[in-house]
């Protein structure tokens, strides 16, 4: 089967602009996360989504960070206006169900904030 | 507040010999504990987790790691490394049922298989 597809790969920004991630999940898969991972660190969950419903939002940034699933399939990630500090591998991954299921990892998106 | 800790940044072993990776976990409830490798421009790939039952778990690629609840731990082991597992190795911890589905993640720790 095919794994969670992330896109872009890399994308290098000036601070104070935008930039949008897209992820598309494992067919069939309800549960979507979005991670931050900075270099020399683990991933941190920013948002959860069971279907097209925010499941925990409680570590994303909301003054600058905005994520939707509106039909319970894709996903985007949004920051506005990008900080330094927000360069970092932005992780999508999705699982079956919910809490008790293994999350799958798509290849991330290297953000690069200049 | 559940939290990981894997208390090496680095391991190098030799190919042929046995590697332990440490992990160690804290949580209010019952954990299900798993390891995740993540090779150079990659994202994370499951290898095994417990959730329950016998507390040592087989994953993939020969890896298996044991659950010791009065130790708090959950290393990650390995009876013969290869030079293809040099890679970075991630321990989760969700404590269940308190913290919701939220998955929390260690540092990491490099492992540097030697030929």
């Amino acid at each position: 089967e095919a794994g969670v597809a992330q896109s872009p790969r890399y994308k290098i920004i000036e601070k104070r602009q935008s930039v949008a991630f897209w992820c598309n999940p494992i067919s069939g898969h309800a549960t979507l996360y979005w991670y931050q991972q900075i270099l020399g660190q683990g991933p941190k969950l920013l948002i959860q989504f069971q279907n097209n419903g925010v499941v925990d939002d409680s570590q994303l940034p909301k003054d600058r960070f905005s994520a939707e699933r509106l039909k319970g399939v894709d996903s985007t990630l949004k920051i506005q206006p990008a900080k330094l500090e927000d360069s970092a591998v932005y992780l999508c991954a999705s699982s079956f169900r919910d809490i008790t299921d293994t999350q799958y990892f798509g290849p991330g998106t290297r953000l690069t904030v200049l | 507040a559940q939290s990981v800790a894997q208390p090496e940044d680095q391991v190098n072993v030799a190919e042929g010999n046995p590697l332990t990776v440490k992990c160690t976990y804290s949580v209010s409830g019952n954990p299900y504990l798993f390891w995740y490798v993540q090779y150079p421009n990659r994202g994370l790939q499951f290898l095994l987790k417990y959730i329950t039952g016998d507390n040592l778990v087989k994953g993939s690629y020969g890896f298996e790691a044991e659950f010791n609840k009065s130790q708090t731990s959950f290393h990650l082991k390995k009876p013969s490394a290869l030079v293809s597992d040099s890679a970075l190795y991630f321990c989760a911890v969700r404590d269940m049922p308190n913290a919701g589905n939220m998955l929390t993640f260690g540092g990491g720790t490099r492992l540097m298989v030697k030929p």
